[in-house]
């Protein structure tokens, strides 16, 4: 059974930092695009970031770009999400996601998810 | 990036009720297209893939169709765990985009 457990969320003053991990069970990690996806309290998805398997293609939202860091470590099966200079906008619950697919083409969906991490942005 | 609109952004539906959402794209898409249920509290769930694809363990009362920038999912017989808020994410290119949801609420 694919499992995705995020931690790292928490309460984190305007301008500050948080690393948000995600650990991957049940499935070969390294064959897997991984992702972020974000949702603001009683708002919409919002897609944040990929990563291809093996690292070679990220993306980022434009919202996120030159803030947030997204890594993998495929030894470890774990996913990261290093935020910084974080805004009030970027409170949302995080989604750890997995890939349909090992690149980064076209088809990729999220066939499976985690609970989710809170992060609040507040002075 | 591509804009993805879904409509309605709410309504109410009874059990039994035969009920479609409709998602547009502001650009082409071919069938690079996924629907997703969510719950109050819960991470969404993939029931639809490639616009037409049935997520396996999804039931068959869900059905997607479309191609290009129209795209409906249809539940054929609206059942008590159905109600729930629904979202459309184009899988085209990257930024991935999603729509602004749909929630189906009970009549």
């Amino acid at each position: 059974e694919v499992q995705l457990v995020e931690s790292g969320g928490g309460l984190v003053k305007p301008g500050g930092s948080l690393r948000l991990s995600c650990a991957a069970s049940g499935f070969t990690f390294s064959s897997y695009s991984m992702n972020w996806v974000r949702q603001a309290p009683g708002k919409g998805l919002e897609w944040v970031s990929s990563i291809s398997s093996s690292s070679t293609y990220i993306y980022y939202a434009d919202s996120v770009k030159g803030r947030f860091t997204i890594s993998r470590d495929n030894a470890k099966n774990s996913l990261f999400l290093q935020m910084n200079s974080l805004r009030a906008e970027d409170t949302a619950v995080y989604y750890c996601a997995r890939g349909s697919n090992s690149g980064l083409v076209q088809g990729e969906y999220f066939p499976h998810w985690g609970q989710g991490t809170l992060v609040t942005v507040s002075s | 990036a591509i804009r993805m609109t879904q409509s309605p952004s709410s309504f109410s539906a009874s059990t039994g009720d035969r009920v479609t959402i409709t998602c547009r794209a502001s650009q082409g898409i071919s069938s690079y297209l996924a629907w997703y249920q969510q719950k109050p509290g819960k991470a969404p769930k993939l029931l639809i893939y490639a616009a037409s694809t049935l997520q396996s363990g999804v039931p068959s009362r869900f059905s997607g169709s479309g191609s290009g920038t129209d795209f409906t999912l249809t539940i054929s017989s609206l059942q008590p765990d159905d109600f729930a808020t629904y979202y459309c994410q184009q899988a085209n290119s990257f930024p991935l985009t999603f729509g602004g949801g749909t929630k189906v609420e009970i009549k």
